[in-house]
C-alpha cells in the first residue's frame, strides 16, 4: 500500500499549483480521499476531501481554502488532485493526502509534500 | 464552527505509566470524534474513530471514550514509541482538529 504526493515546491503568491496523490496497493475507488496540511511547527489542518464515487463523489472544503482550492479524483488512474489557486503566504505547509475507508477506520497516508508560497 | 480544545498541552510521563488525554468540543459532536498520533517527521495515523473504535492494526493499549462534548484517549501502559503528538478531530460538521497534546518522556 502506498500513497505518493507530488507537485510541491516554491510558488509566488497569487499563483497556482497542483498536487497529485498517486495510490497503489488498495482499491482506490472505495476510499474517500482527503488533503491535510501542516504549517512549519504547527498542528494539523484539514483542507478538504472528496468522497468515493459510491458515496456520491462530492467534495467539502475548509473555510480557509473554499473557493480557491479544488479537489478531484481519477479512479482509473488511482490519483487524487489538489488544485491550489490564488495561493497565499499562509498556505505554506506540508500537504498530506489520506485515503480513508470510514466504516472500517482504515486509513493510509502519503509522506507529505512541502509547498512554500513566497515571493 | 466547532472548536476542539485538547488538554493538557504537554504531558510528561514515563514508560509503563498510564496516559489520559482530553478533548473538549465547543458543541456536541455526538460520537464523531477521532484520535490521531503523529511522531516527529512522520505523517499522522488514525488511532481511534467514532470515539471508541480502534482503527485497524492499533494496539489494544489505546482506547477512546466519551460522547457529546467530552472525550478521552487512554494509553494503558506507555511504550517508548508512544511518545508523540496526539490530535483529536471531529467529523460532525466537516472536519476540525484540536491543537494537539505532546506526550513526552519524563
Amino acid at each position: 500500500v502506498q500513497l505518493v504526493e507530488s507537485g510541491g515546491g516554491l510558488v509566488q503568491p497569487g499563483r497556482s499549483l497542483r498536487l497529485s496523490c498517486t495510490a497503489s496497493g488498495f482499491t482506490f475507488g472505495d476510499y474517500d480521499m482527503s488533503w491535510f496540511r501542516q504549517a512549519p511547527g504547527k498542528g494539523l489542518e484539514w483542507v478538504g476531501f472528496i468522497r468515493s464515487k459510491p458515496d456520491g463523489g462530492t467534495t467539502e472544503y475548509a473555510t480557509s481554502v473554499k473557493g480557491r482550492f479544488i479537489i478531484s479524483r481519477d479512479d482509473s488512474k488511482t490519483v487524487a488532485y489538489l488544485q491550489m489557486n490564488s495561493l497565499k503566504n499562509e498556505d505554506t505547509a506540508v500537504y498530506y493526502c489520506r485515503a480513508l475507508l470510514e466504516w472500517l477506520g482504515l486509513d493510509y497516508w502519503g509522506q507529505g509534500t512541502l509547498v512554500t508560497v513566497s515571493s | 464552527e466547532i472548536v476542539l480544545k485538547q488538554s493538557p498541552a504537554t504531558l510528561s510521563l514515563s514508560p509503563g505509566e498510564r496516559a489520559t488525554l482530553s478533548c473538549r468540543a465547543s458543541q456536541s459532536v455526538s460520537s464523531y470524534l477521532a484520535w490521531y498520533q503523529q511522531r516527529p517527521g512522520q505523517a499522522p495515523r488514525l488511532l481511534i474513530f467514532d470515539a471508541s473504535k480502534r482503527a485497524a492494526g492499533i494496539p489494544a493499549r489505546f482506547s477512546g471514550s466519551g460522547s457529546g462534548t467530552d472525550f478521552t484517549l487512554t494509553i494503558s501502559s506507555l511504550e517508548p514509541e508512544d511518545f508523540a503528538v496526539y490530535y483529536c478531530q471531529q467529523r460532525s460538521n466537516l472536519y476540525a482538529f484540536g491543537q494537539g497534546t505532546k506526550l513526552e518522556i519524563k
